[in-house]
């Protein structure tokens, strides 16, 4: 069965600044997907952004990529220019493109300081 | 832009109650999917359908948990009866068929204290 490890329960960062979430997955699968999810306090799930394991180039979003490593089971959240909006919870998650079953680590709290 | 509907919005009951979530995915969304979230962890699959079938319930409680998607568009999750540790959020979502080219659409959920 797939997991995914998210090892910072909590994360701050000063505003303007940049911070980078963590997350490692397992997995015996060569065809999957992964995504970044964020959850604010209202609960609704939001989604960031999302790599595609069968592209080589990292995903990237606006203000927010990723630092993609396949060899490695690698899947770490860059956010630059950090702002107050970006407070919430984030869910890194692993998709199976042969079972669509999507599962999630435990999340990473970020926390930024004005 | 669509969203996946959830309701109510928030749920009290007593233990040993019966208590039942509803969702409405997005239109054309064959897979709708229901997540429990504890507070402060990631969500847990509880039940993934694919149009009416269950695909996978592995982590479903079948002693007290039942979902059904009998027309292979909303979707209702039962309880009965609650326990106190089934107080938690229940996420619901959608994604479409095939080759997947997008995301999962999340309801708002739906949180269920169990007193």
């Amino acid at each position: 069965a797939q997991t995914v490890t998210q090892s910072q329960p909590e994360m701050s960062v000063q505003e303007a600044e940049t911070v980078t979430l963590s997350c490692t997955y397992d997995t015996s699968e060569s065809d999957y997907y992964l995504f970044w999810y964020k959850q604010p306090p209202s609960r609704q799930m939001i989604l960031v952004i999302r790599q595609e394991a069968y592209k080589q180039q990292n995903a990237t979003e606006n203000r927010f990529s990723v630092n993609f490593q396949k060899a490695a089971k690698s899947f770490s959240l860059k956010i630059s220019d950090s702002q107050l909006g970006d407070a919430a919870m984030y869910f890194c998650a692993y998709r199976s493109a042969v079972s669509e079953k999507l599962v999630f680590g435990k999340g990473t709290k970020l926390t930024v300081n004005p | 832009e669509a969203e996946v509907a959830q309701s109510p919005r928030y749920k009290i009951t007593e233990k040993s109650q019966a208590v039942a979530f509803w969702c409405d995915p997005i239109s054309g969304h064959a897979t709708l999917y229901w997540y429990r979230q504890i507070l402060g962890q990631g969500p847990e699959l509880l039940v993934q359908f694919q149009d009416e079938s269950v695909v996978d319930d592995s982590q479903l409680p079948k002693d007290r948990f039942s979902a059904e998607r009998l027309k292979g568009v909303d979707s209702t999750l039962k309880i009965q009866p609650a326990e106190l540790g089934d107080s938690a959020m229940y996420l619901c979502a959608s994604s479409s068929r095939g080759r997947f080219s997008g995301g999962y659409t999340f309801g708002s959920g739906t949180r269920l204290t169990v007193v």
